[in-house]
């Protein structure tokens, strides 16, 4: 059974500083998915990751994928209040069909 | 294009009452999905759907029936609802079967059930 870990499950943080989202899993796969989900709303794709070693980055977010450690990263660069979510990651179980197993999600609050 | 469509968004019903949640999309989708989302818990797949006519259980599927008769429409339906019952429901789709695109999800389904 595919276990997806994702740490820290809160994290507060200051405007302008730096910091990483971790999400670890336990049975080998190579398709890693970062979604985020504002209060009340539903879930925004943020990162589709396909192979061992893929960096991608849109503004002030950045994910990468090491399907040797099964580890992807989320880091976030000088946050502002904007990116106060939660940040899921899903990871597909393998084969010809699309199943994800989510992490518990991990709930960033940006202060001023 | 209205993207996913979820109806209805918030639903109270009685434990044993029975009820159908409707899923539909416009993009042609070829893969859709029904999660639940309860706190703490992140999303858990309950059905899943590769085409019209062909469907499969996730990780949580007891006490749903799903059924896809056409390519925009997956609806779910709980046969007797229970309290346990009581979460968000999310529907979802995407074009691949390989897993090499990302989903687009509804706007979701509150559900309590008493």
């Amino acid at each position: 059974e595919l276990k997806v870990e994702q740490n820290p499950l809160f994290l507060s943080m200051q405007e302008g500083k730096n910091y990483t989202i971790y999400c670890n899993y336990s049975t080998t796969s190579d398709r890693l998915y970062w979604y985020r989900q504002d209060p009340g709303k539903s879930l925004e794709s943020l990162f589709v990751l396909l192979s061992n070693g893929a960096v991608k980055q849109e503004g002030r977010l950045m994910a990468s994928l090491d399907t040797k450690a099964r580890l992807s990263t989320l880091h976030i660069t000088a946050a502002v209040h904007d990116l106060s979510a939660t940040y899921f990651c899903a990871v597909d179980s393998g084969g010809s069909n699309y199943k994800l197993t989510f992490g518990k999600g991990t709930l960033l609050t940006v202060n001023p | 294009n209205a993207g996913v469509t979820q109806t209805p968004k918030f639903q109270v019903l009685k434990t044993g009452q029975s009820m159908t949640l409707q899923c539909a999309q416009d993009m042609n989708h070829e893969y859709m999905s029904w999660y639940r989302q309860d706190p703490g818990m992140g999303l858990r797949l309950i059905h899943y759907s590769v085409g019209a006519g062909i469907t499969d259980q996730g990780e949580v599927p007891n006490g749903y029936n799903v059924s896809r008769s056409t390519t925009e429409d997956f609806p779910l339906r709980l046969l007797s609802a229970a309290p346990s019952q009581t979460s968000v429901y999310f529907c979802a789709s995407s074009w691949g079967l390989a897993g090499s695109e990302t989903q687009y999800f509804g706007p979701g389904t509150r559900l309590l059930v008493l």
